[in-house]
């Protein structure tokens, strides 16, 4: 599998702020990038996803930013609150069928302090 | 969204039993789930693909008779940990992406299950 670089592995961010992680592949035949939130013990869950055809996909306080040229994408989270506080991982998916599983980023620990 | 559902969340065994693990497609039909295993503090591994009514699809440096796979029905995947020794407690965790046509489609995760083998 092809590997998608994340970074920071960690990011404390004041209440309020933003927080931003970013992930790069290498596969150009990913065409599905989504971010997930995982809080400790529980299994992911999607926040917000992009493709391709766009440069950037906004949803609420989380914003994906793509860039194909470059082979990066990221998750901005604006007003960060303590409740954010959690592991993100980016992933990407190749374009085949939905039986591809999804390659995932080694994950962003964000702790939000007050 | 849809709905994967995996059971049991947690299970304790003693060395040398089996386990298990359940997980469920509840409004959709998958014909493929995916079963990963997740470390502390690191990220989701992919062990198998799991094909309904056909053989699993084992990643590189997993062993197919220790992680049995079984996916009967187009809802319902299984991970069986044979013989269960302390190193394979874990947090495993499901996955399965409903079928659009040719779009590539939002993956659902189980809630994982916490394995503690003693």
């Amino acid at each position: 599998q092809q590997q998608v670089k994340q970074s920071p592995q960690s990011l404390i961010v004041q209440k309020g702020g933003i927080s931003i992680i970013n992930c790069a592949y290498e596969n150009t035949a990913f065409d599905y990038f989504p971010w997930y939130q995982q809080f400790p013990g529980k299994g992911p869950a999607l926040l917000i996803a992009i493709r391709p055809d766009v440069s950037e996909k906004k949803e609420g306080r989380f914003t994906i930013s793509f860039n194909k040229s470059a082979k990066q994408f990221s998750l901005h989270i604006m007003d960060s609150q303590p409740g954010d506080s959690a592991t993100y991982f980016c992933a990407a998916s190749p374009n085949h069928s939905g039986n591809t599983p999804l390659v995932f980023g080694k994950g962003t620990r964000l702790s939000v302090i007050a | 969204g849809a709905v994967v559902s995996q059971h049991p969340s947690w299970v304790i065994c003693k060395s040398g039993t089996s386990v298990k693990i359940e997980c469920r497609s509840l409004d959709f039909q998958a014909t493929t789930m995916f079963w990963y295993r997740q470390f502390p503090k690191q990220s989701l591994m992919l062990m198998a693909t799991s094909n309904e009514g056909s053989k699993a699809t084992y990643e590189q440096g997993v062993e197919k008779d220790k992680f049995l796979i079984n996916h009967a029905s187009l809802t319902l995947s299984t991970l069986t940990v044979t013989s269960a020794h302390p190193e394979d407690s874990s947090f495993y965790i499901c996955s399965a992406r409903p079928w659009r046509g040719a779009m590539n489609t939002e993956a659902f995760f189980g809630q994982g299950t916490r394995l503690t083998v003693v």
